[in-house]
């Protein structure tokens, strides 16, 4: 089964502040793949990072980084000096890679970050 | 470079009436994917169309069905509307066979079961 768990609901931080937002997956595909959206109050969800199951390599992308562990099955995500404009809901997904499954995200609650000024 | 367009953005409907949402994808792509999104919760899979035909299904009723259209802009219909169905609904383009077929959303469509 697929399954992802985001265990933080809300988080809030004054701004410039660093938050890392955590994510745990569960799968039992070889290959899969994990993503980060993030959904301002407009709705829309943003796709942020894709990350294969055979890269480990974490990434940084301005104030964005993402740590990828294997070991414990987790993606987490952290923003570095926040501002006010990373407020919104934040989601963790998971993707198969079986032919005839793994075309669905599973999805995590989300985590709703707030950055107060 | 148009991205994933919905319509209509908001809907109100009544117990018992069908609905039907649209879906243009993102140029270039020709995958498309519907999810349901409750108040609070994450997204839940409802289906994906490939081809024009249906590829993979959620656990969604068959009260849910859906088409994709030659030029793969999609249509969600929804018959018998139960309260429960009031929640946003998203609407994902991808390019198959593109490796991972990252999705990309479109702004949703907010529907409202009185």
């Amino acid at each position: 089964a697929q399954k992802v768990t985001q265990a933080q609901t809300e988080i809030s931080v004054v701004e410039k502040e660093d938050v890392t937002l955590d994510c745990v997956y569960e799968t039992r595909d070889t290959t899969y793949y994990l993503f980060w959206y993030k959904q301002p109050p407009s709705g829309e969800l943003v796709f942020l990072i894709r990350r294969n199951s055979f890269d480990e390599q974490n990434e940084i992308s301005g104030r964005y980084s993402w740590n990828f562990q294997k070991s414990t099955s987790s993606f987490n995500f952290t923003i570095t000096a926040s501002q006010v404009v990373d407020s919104a809901v934040y989601f963790c997904a998971l993707r198969g890679a079986r032919r005839n499954t793994g075309n669905q995200f599973y999805f995590g609650t989300g985590t709703s970050l707030t950055v107060i000024p | 470079d148009a991205g994933v367009t919905q319509s209509p953005t908001h809907l109100i409907k009544t117990r018992g009436q069908q609905v039907t949402l649209r879906c243009s994808p993102k140029s270039g792509h020709d995958t498309v994917s519907w999810y349901q999104q409750a108040l609070g919760q994450g997204p839940q899979f409802i289906f994906q169309y490939y081809e024009e035909e249906e590829r993979q299904r959620g656990n969604f009723p068959d009260r849910f069905s859906g088409h994709q259209f030659p030029n793969y802009s999609s249509e969600l219909n929804v018959n018998a509307l139960l309260l429960g169905d009031s929640a946003l609904y998203l609407c994902a383009s991808s390019l198959n066979g593109a490796g991972t077929d990252t999705q990309y959303f479109g702004p949703g469509t907010r529907l409202t079961v009185l």
